[in-house]
């Protein structure tokens, strides 16, 4: 595998479900991001993690819950969503948060989610 | 309140010609300015970036034009092929604003006719 890859890449729920979305990095990158797409908006920034720490939580709801268990791999819990919850989760990768002066993410192909 | 811009959701030109897309914004502190290619069902691809000290940058077909006075960015194709047909997304960030994240426009679809 190269790249960044995500699991799965469709998922339907229900809102009492409780689901779990995954990514893993091939890239030897240190930082790792949680996007949401919502349709006709522009990708919105959840959650961003730097060596394994939660360095940002952009005003998330408390029903998605991010894991970093190390620096390749990165999960985003769900529980008790809503069906405007309903997206395309990207997740992204990068050496660092910018302090190599390097900016560039890397994406996955993302996870399109249903939530019924 | 958006603070990257992308004002035609689409473009559609003629292979061969020059396709330009345009973004603006109107956060300050943006001073690294990235585009990003997307196809359906597939994660945006890094295409090009410039730093706020250039005004362009130059990758094969691909020109990156940045007006800092105009908080004005745009990517030039040239020319155009029926494989850059895709969804266009302009991304900026704030170097000195820590783990802040890309902050992404819109998009413009970009549709080459043959």
């Amino acid at each position: 595998e190269t790249g960044v890859t995500q699991t799965p890449r469709h998922l339907v729920m229900g809102m009492t479900n409780k689901k779990s979305l995954k990514c893993e990095q091939h890239l030897g990158h240190n930082a790792m991001y949680w996007y949401k797409q919502s349709a006709k908006k522009p990708l919105e920034l959840m959650f961003v993690y730097s060596l394994e720490e939660r360095v940002e939580n952009n005003s998330v709801p408390s029903r998605f819950s991010p894991e970093c268990p190390n620096s390749s791999h990165l999960f985003l819990h769900l529980h008790t969503l809503q069906p405007e919850d309903s997206a395309l989760y990207l997740c992204a990768s990068s050496q660092d948060t910018g302090t190599s002066g390097i900016y560039e993410q890397y994406f996955g192909p993302g996870t399109r989610l249903t939530v019924t | 309140d958006q603070q990257v811009k992308q004002n035609s959701p689409s473009l559609s030109v003629q292979e061969g010609r020059i396709s330009i897309l345009n973004c603006d914004y109107t956060n300050s502190m943006f001073d690294y300015f990235l585009w990003y290619k997307k196809y359906p069902a597939e994660g945006p691809t890094f295409l090009i970036s410039i730093s706020s000290i250039k005004d362009k940058n130059e990758d094969g077909r691909f020109t990156v034009f940045l007006n800092k006075s105009a908080k004005h960015l745009s990517l030039h194709i040239v020319p155009s092929q029926p494989g850059d047909s895709a969804v266009y997304f302009c991304a900026a960030t704030d170097s000195g604003g820590g783990a802040d994240g890309l902050t992404f426009g819109k998009g413009t679809h970009l549709i080459i006719q043959p």
